[in-house]
């Protein structure tokens, strides 16, 4: 089974504060993605990368930023957090070709206070 | 990707077939069906997808419909741990560009003891 395990399932920080989310797949998936998912605003894609040291803007990258330093790890950083990134954040991986879907992490639930 | 059609909410009772339909009318010939669900606080799970050919695996059926115009999920034997948002989606395999995944509002299966 694909495993994409996410370092915390629940995070508390305060403002202005420099946050890291870490993200580890097992199945030596190419393709790793970082969304954030709000109520009424759906699975947003904030950053995405397909290869080592590779990274890809998503839709909603201002505020963010991400390293993969190695292929089974993807990292989010937010630089200073704000209130506004108070949300669900999901981690997924996938293979660069071929139907096979994504597979998601279990979330991170931060509250930036 | 092609826009989807669901029903907001449905119910089951336990035990009982959980048929969840979705309306995919605009599909192009390269785009397959996937169907993820999500429980409440929890990462979106895959459970299956398919191109134009029915689909079984351990966790549930996928039929698409002969003009691919729509396709319905069917979980055998439902249980109280089957409730969950249900998104279907319709997109073309990841390729370098498209790798973004939109869900819908998705539906909203409430298993009945």
């Amino acid at each position: 089974d694909v495993k994409v395990t996410q370092s915390s399932r629940y995070l508390v920080k305060r403002t202005g504060e420099k946050v890291f989310l870490e993200c580890v797949q097992d199945m030596d998936h190419e393709n790793m993605f970082w969304y954030r998912q709000d109520p009424g605003l759906g699975l947003r894609l904030i950053y995405f990368s397909y290869d080592v040291k590779m990274k890809e803007k998503g839709d909603i990258p201002e505020g963010y930023s991400v390293s993969r330093e190695k292929k089974e790890r993807f990292s989010l950083i937010l630089e200073s957090a704000s209130t506004n990134q108070t949300s669900m954040y999901l981690c997924a991986s996938s293979l660069l070709f071929g139907s096979q879907p994504q597979h998601f992490g279990d979330g991170t639930r931060l509250s930036i206070l | 990707d092609a826009k989807t059609t669901q029903p907001p909410s449905m119910d089951c009772a336990e035990g009982r077939a959980a048929n969840l339909p979705c309306n995919h009318s605009t599909i192009s010939g390269n785009e397959y069906v996937y169907w993820y669900r999500q429980i409440h606080s929890q990462g979106p799970q895959y459970i299956i997808h398919g191109l134009k050919n029915n689909e079984t695996n351990e966790m549930a059926s996928l039929i698409i419909t002969e003009d691919r115009k729509s396709s319905t999920l069917i979980l055998p034997h439902a249980t109280l741990r089957d409730t969950a948002v249900y998104y279907c989606i319709v997109r073309d395999p990841p390729n370098f560009g498209n790798e973004k995944l939109t869900f819908g509002t998705g539906t909203r299966l409430t298993i009945i003891p």
